[in-house]
């Protein structure tokens, strides 16, 4: 199985700020990657494919980048409702592996 | 409006079997891979399996810790997804979440299923 590791674990911010979240895979996997968003209670949103296409009715703060094994998702002037977990989510062979999720908080 | 909608969740003991249904509506369901995800009380999400299309031979794939005990299917004549769930066990309790597939699109809220005696 491919191994999805994302960095940092957790990631504190301040309103305003640009952060940006790592993802590393085990193996090459071209640009099958995929960033979702998720808010506590809330089900998973997703923002990215393809490594950096963005999903329709995703604001352009968002953005990805990477190929092979490594990737990146870029928040821009974060808002209080950006603050959440996200996770990177590989889909290029069985079985699709996620990240353990990055936990963004308000500093 | 693009989404999906679970169901079928609730209460079972160790053994037993339930039947999840993701009803999608706001594309073309038939054309699109299916998957099934899921997440334990506090943790990450764990991929369960893929349904492809028909045109594919609704060939299935499933995650390690459920095959051999779970299936999935679809009715591409009702917009459903199902997740036929037998010989559940406590390790199993978890919300489902259903997506397209191979790249993730809508997901709904989810349907808790508790494994427990």
């Amino acid at each position: 199985d491919i191994q999805m590791t994302q960095s940092p674990s957790s990631l504190s911010a301040s309103v305003g700020d640009r952060v940006t979240i790592t993802c590393r895979a085990s193996q090459g996997i071209s640009t099958y990657l995929a960033w979702l968003q998720q808010k506590p209670g809330k089900a998973p949103k997703s923002l990215i494919y393809a490594a950096s296409s963005l999903q329709s009715g995703v604001p352009s703060k968002f953005s990805g980048s990477g190929s092979g094994t490594d990737f990146t998702l870029t928040i821009s002037s974060l808002q209080p409702e950006d603050f959440a977990t996200y996770y990177c989510q590989q889909y290029n062979s069985y079985p699709y592996t996620f990240g353990q999720g990055t936990k963004l908080e308000i500093k | 409006e693009v989404q999906v909608v679970e169901s079928g969740g609730g209460l079972v003991e160790p053994g037993g079997s339930l039947r999840l249904s993701c009803a999608a509506s706001g594309f073309d369901f038939s054309k699109l891979w299916m998957i099934w995800v899921r997440q334990a009380p506090g943790k990450g999400l764990e991929w369960v399996g893929r349904i492809k299309i028909k045109s594919d031979g609704e060939a299935t794939d499933y995650a390690a810790p459920v095959r051999g005990r779970f299936t999935i299917s679809r009715d591409d004549s009702s917009n459903t997804l199902y997740l036929q769930m037998n010989s559940l066990k406590t390790e199993d309790t978890a919300v489902y979440y259903c997506t397209t597939a191979p790249r993730p699109g809508p997901w709904g809220q989810g349907t808790l299923v508790t494994v427990s005696s």
